[in-house]
């Protein structure tokens, strides 16, 4: 079946530093990758996504790339700010079923 | 309205009590999605429609669960005689489409904390 593995929490920064949040995962097929953001009461919402191997999805200064060699779709960004505290979860799609199954998720934490 | 909205925000119940959950996706949305995640886990998949039509059930608990989309609009999911157990947070959300491969993407509401005592 498929399942998504992410590292455990919380990650805790100082502004500017650089942000490596690991995930891997498995899965039936040729699955489709993504990073969801939850900010503090609110829903979650899509940040990136990557659909075939060595496609790199990034937005807000966002990126992870889809690596099938080594089931891995990291997040990375070179500078956090205060403002991307949040709770970031890794997911997929495959195996004929394009509902998102979700890591437990991890916890980021940014302190001036 | 402008997202997902579910009602209530908070709900404390007593055990075996039925209890209503009330989801109303982004307007002209399509599917509808249910979700249930527990302190410290990911959301894990419930049940989904296309339309009214319920298209998938498999990750409804057991038979105490339930859920419905009549209009294909606003969702309820209904839980009947609950347990401690039964005490999450349940997330709806809606997608424009029906999903595809790689389009898929899903707008969360803030969703309801059940509580049962």
């Amino acid at each position: 079946g498929n399942s998504v593995t992410q590292m455990e929490g919380p990650v805790t920064l100082s502004e500017e530093a650089f942000l490596t949040i690991n995930c891997t995962y498995t899965a039936t097929g040729y699955p489709s990758l993504f990073w969801y953001v939850q900010y503090p009461g609110e829903g979650l919402q899509l940040l990136l996504k990557a659909t075939k191997a060595d496609d790199k999805g990034s937005n807000k200064g966002f990126e992870a790339t889809y690596r099938k060699e080594t089931t891995s779709f990291h997040l990375e960004k070179g500078s956090v700010q205060v403002s991307d505290s949040a709770v970031y979860f890794c997911a997929l799609t495959s195996g004929g079923s394009y509902i998102p199954t979700f890591g437990r998720g991890t916890s980021l934490i940014v302190h001036p | 309205g402008a997202g997902v909205s579910q009602s209530p925000r908070y709900k404390v119940t007593k055990r075996g009590q039925d209890v209503a959950l009330r989801c109303d996706p982004i307007s002209g949305h399509v599917s509808l999605y249910w979700y249930r995640q527990a302190l410290g886990q990911g959301p894990e998949f419930l049940t989904y429609f296309n339309y009214e039509a319920q298209q998938d059930k498999s990750g409804l608990p057991n038979d105490r669960f339930s859920a419905e989309r009549p209009e294909g609009s606003i969702s309820t999911l209904t839980i009947q005689r609950t347990e401690q157990r039964d005490s999450a947070m349940y997330r709806c959300a809606s997608s424009l489409g029906t999903l595809t491969g790689g389009n898929e993407k899903l707008f969360f509401g803030s969703g309801t904390q059940l509580s049962v005592l």
